[in-house]
This record gives C-alpha cells, structure tokens and sequence, in this order.
C-alpha cells in the first residue's frame, strides 16, 4: 500500500459526458502528479501541483483540468470524454522538498471506460 | 515519438533463467528510475540511478546506467514468477517531472 488513495477505481461513461477523478496524496507529501495509461502511449504525465499550485504540464488535453485543494487532495477533471480517452489514470505523490530524485508514490489507479 | 524506447516490449522465461531488459533514449538525463507494476496496481519504485556507469543490485535484479546517462539496463538472475510484472524506465527531466518509456512485460513460467 503506497498511501495514495484514488477513486473510484472504475468508471464506465458514454462519449460526451465529464467525469471527476480523486486523489488523497500520502500523509505529509505537498506534490501530486496525474498520468494517463493506454496501451499505446504508455504512461504519459499530465499535470503537476504543488501545495495548491500548477508546477508543471505535460500531455494534458484542453477538455482536461486538474485543482489541489487546500487539504491537498486533488481532482483530475475530464469532459466531452472521447473513446480514446478510455486508459487507466494514476496518481502519484512526493514530498518535493527541493531536492532532484524523490520518490513518487503511485497510487492504485482508476480505470476509465468510455462508451 | 517515445522518449524512451524499452526493449524487449514483452519476454517470456522459464523460472531459474536469466534476463536481460534494456532501456534507451537519445536524451541525458540527471537520474533514470525503474517500477514494477503488477496488474490492477500503480508502479511501484525499485530503484534511482544517477552517476554515469552506476550499477546498483536489488537482491536478484541489477540495474546499470550507461556511462553517457541515455540508456539503463535491468538484469535479473535466476527469475522467479514473483518477478513477473511490467518494468517501466522513468527519466527525470527536471522538477522531478518524469518521462516513462511503455515497459518491458516479463512473464516468468514456473
């Protein structure tokens, strides 16, 4: 168990519906990381935040959004949902104390069908 | 265009066997990480590598990290079944922002 918590863990929508994705960071860790899981792409990063703030983008599309909340869960947002948006979506946590090689925390996933 | 090519893509070996996986890229980077992610769950860290020429053992697994910081290999000696799993190479690019490669699929045969 990583201490990442992720809901829910599976979701099955229809194309054009929006959907809201989970995720409690480990105790004390102020970074949380979204990746996308297809079995074409691999696993991609989306978005970065850091005690409620946007560190980084990655392959993030316009019909996706993510917030860290004040208690530094956070949400990963997807709308106007597409077939290919069906993939696994992971959360990761760290610490991100400044230092470079932290450990991100993968938590179990949610698994997203879209119909 | 994949930042890090892993090779092979999917490899089947009897148990006691040895295996080799391997991980490029055109790209240096500051530290390379390799997961293990088993069905239905995240990626689980198994090891950093940083310096050029690095090797690093994981009781059956060892990791070395190519002397120009582009490529990685995995090693493992006498697999195991509770080897098998989905090996992903990260590197770091930066604020520890990580680009992963698609995986190498290691089924051990008992």
């Amino acid at each position: 168990d990583s201490g990442v918590t992720q809901t829910p863990k599976h979701l099955i929508t229809a194309t054009g519906q929006r959907v809201t994705l989970r995720c409690s960071p480990r105790s004390g860790d102020l970074s949380v990381y979204w990746y996308q899981q297809s079995l074409d792409q691999g696993l991609q990063f989306l978005i970065q935040y850091y005690n409620g703030e946007e560190r980084a983008k990655g392959n993030i599309l316009e019909r996706f959004s993510a917030q860290q909340f004040p208690d530094l869960h956070s949400e990963l947002n997807l709308s106007s949902l597409e077939l290919g948006d069906s993939a696994l979506y992971f959360c990761a946590s760290s610490q991100d104390q400044g230092g470079q090689q932290e450990t991100q925390y993968f938590g179990p996933g949610t698994r997203l069908l879209v119909l | 265009t994949q930042l890090l090519e892993q090779s092979p893509q999917f490899l089947s070996i009897q148990e006691g066997e040895n295996l080799t996986v391997y991980c490029n890229s055109s790209s240096v980077f500051s530290s390379l990480q390799w997961y293990r992610q088993e069905p239905g769950e995240g990626p689980v860290l198994l090891v950093t590598v940083v310096t050029g020429g690095e090797v690093k053992k994981l009781k059956r697994l060892t990791f070395q990290f190519g002397d120009a910081r582009k490529d990685s290999s995995l090693h493992i000696t006498a697999a195991q079944p509770g080897d098998t799993g989905l090996y992903l190479c990260a590197g770091e690019q930066g604020n520890n922002r990580l680009a992963f490669g698609k995986g190498n699929q290691v089924v051990v045969i008992p």
